[in-house]
């Protein structure tokens, strides 16, 4: 069966410093690949989206970015956080153009 | 732009209750549509899902019915119990979109006992 993994789980970063969020799915193979935030109490924003290796797709203007460096693996990072960052950050997997996403556990991020 | 709007929370319930909520859509072309539930401190699980008109989505006495002429997606639960308290997602999603998800904003449901 597959299944998806986030780490950390959780983590405090003070203003200005790196971001290095991960994801990986076990069980599958060429998954399509979504990185979502939840801001406190709203709902979720797809931030980017990968159909493959190296093919990142970004939804929304910001300082953050992905990488895929692997079929499996999905990477949000960012060079230097902001208040803003501050979230709820969810991976999620679909099989190849299949419609029906499958959530990890989610990444709480609170920047100081 | 593709959306959809749910009716905002959070609903206060006893056991055993009747829960409604609404979901409605905005979208160009026949979306398939989704009920997510997130529960305290966790990540999303699929709830329920109906890829076409009139398709009753089912699951854990969850219902929810795609109705295309009024373009909604109400979910509903005959008794709740304690443990449906969560915060619910209505999505949609388009083949020509690449299967992006667009959710609504999220119903949280509290169930007293």
């Amino acid at each position: 069966s597959q299944t998806i993994h986030q780490w950390p789980a959780t983590l405090v970063q003070p203003v200005g410093s790196p971001l290095s969020l991960e994801c990986t799915v076990e069980g599958t193979s060429n998954p399509n690949l979504y990185w979502y935030r939840q801001a406190a109490g709203r709902g979720l924003q797809l931030l980017f989206y990968s159909v493959g290796i190296g093919q990142i797709s970004s939804e929304v203007p910001q300082n953050l970015s992905a990488s895929r460096p692997q079929d499996r693996q999905f990477i949000l990072s960012s060079k230097k956080l902001l208040l803003s960052d501050s979230g709820f950050y969810l991976c999620a997997w679909s099989p190849p153009s299949r419609e029906t996403q499958y959530f990890g556990p989610g990444t709480r991020l609170l920047v100081l | 732009g593709d959306s959809v709007t749910q009716m905002e929370g959070p609903v206060t319930l006893s056991e055993e209750a009747f829960l409604t909520i609404n979901c409605t859509y905005t979208a160009t072309g026949y979306p398939s549509l989704f009920w997510y539930v997130q529960y305290p401190g966790e990540g999303l699980q699929l709830l329920l899902k109906a890829t076409k008109a009139d398709d009753k989505g089912s699951n854990k006495g969850f219902e929810a019915t795609y109705r295309k002429e009024t373009t909604s997606f109400h979910l509903e639960k005959g008794s709740v119990q304690v443990s449906d308290s969560a915060v619910y997602f209505c999505a949609l999603s388009l083949k020509a979109a690449g299967n992006k998800l667009t959710f609504g904003g999220g119903t949280r449901v509290l169930v007293k006992p």
